[in-house]
């Protein structure tokens, strides 16, 4: 079974700053995809920046950074020059290759941003 | 490109009523899915449908929930017989199989959700 555990259940940081938002994951299968979602208040789920296991530079999407550690299971998001716009619930979710179709998802952190 | 798109937004119903939810998913994408988001928690797989095919069902969808998307494109959600616990925001998702080599790594792409109060 897979499993993302987000420990971080509230994050501030002020603006203009960097912050990293952790995730950690658990799967046995070597094929698998890390996603990271943005989901503001409104409800809507928004695609931020995707990490493939095969794939051997982090990914980057604009402000978005993925910090991928491999070994230790780790795929932790980057968010930098924060903006009052990012304050919002962030999700890591999972696919693995063995399961086409759906995505496991964390809990969730939640980011504020203050002036 | 229009993104995802779902109706309702909202709906409140009492116990026991049947409830219908319509996702239209970004065109041409075969894959649609549906998820579950209860509070405080991140949303769960409901069910997956390539072309009009339902491929995987999730064992929390109970015989009072049927899905169908009967020509390839839109799809609808029933839940019969409400109850209480089935509040929650059911959310819709489309992706493209065909966008990448690998089965797992296209891109799943929200709708705005239509937010469930069973009264």
């Amino acid at each position: 079974a897979q499993k993302i555990t987000q420990t971080q259940p509230g994050m501030f940081v002020q603006e203009k700053e960097a912050v990293t938002l952790d995730c950690t994951y658990d799967t046995s299968d070597p094929s698998y995809g890390l996603f990271w979602y943005k989901q503001p208040s409104s409800g809507e789920m928004i695609f931020l920046i995707y990490q493939g296991s095969y794939d051997q530079q982090n990914a980057t999407e604009g402000r978005y950074s993925l910090n991928f550690q491999k070994a230790r299971k780790s795929a932790n998001l980057v968010i930098s020059a924060s903006q009052l716009g990012d304050s919002a619930m962030y999700f890591c979710a999972m696919r693995v290759s063995g399961t086409a179709s759906k995505l496991t998802f964390g809990t969730g952190t939640r980011l504020q941003v203050t002036l | 490109d229009t993104g995802v798109s779902q109706d309702p937004r909202h709906k409140i119903t009492k116990r026991g009523q049947n409830v219908t939810f319509r996702c239209d998913p970004i065109s041409e994408h075969n894959r649609l899915y549906w998820y579950r988001q209860t509070l405080g928690q991140g949303p769960e797989f409901l069910t997956y449908f390539q072309n009009e095919a339902q491929l995987e069902k999730s064992r929390l969808l109970s015989d009072r929930f049927s899905a169908e998307r009967p020509k390839g494109s839109f799809s609808t959600l029933e839940i019969q017989r409400t109850e209480q616990g089935d509040s929650a925001m059911y959310l819709c998702a489309s992706s493209d199989a065909l966008a990448t080599g690998r089965s797992y790594t296209d891109t799943q792409y929200f709708g705005p959700g239509t937010r469930l109060t069973v009264l």
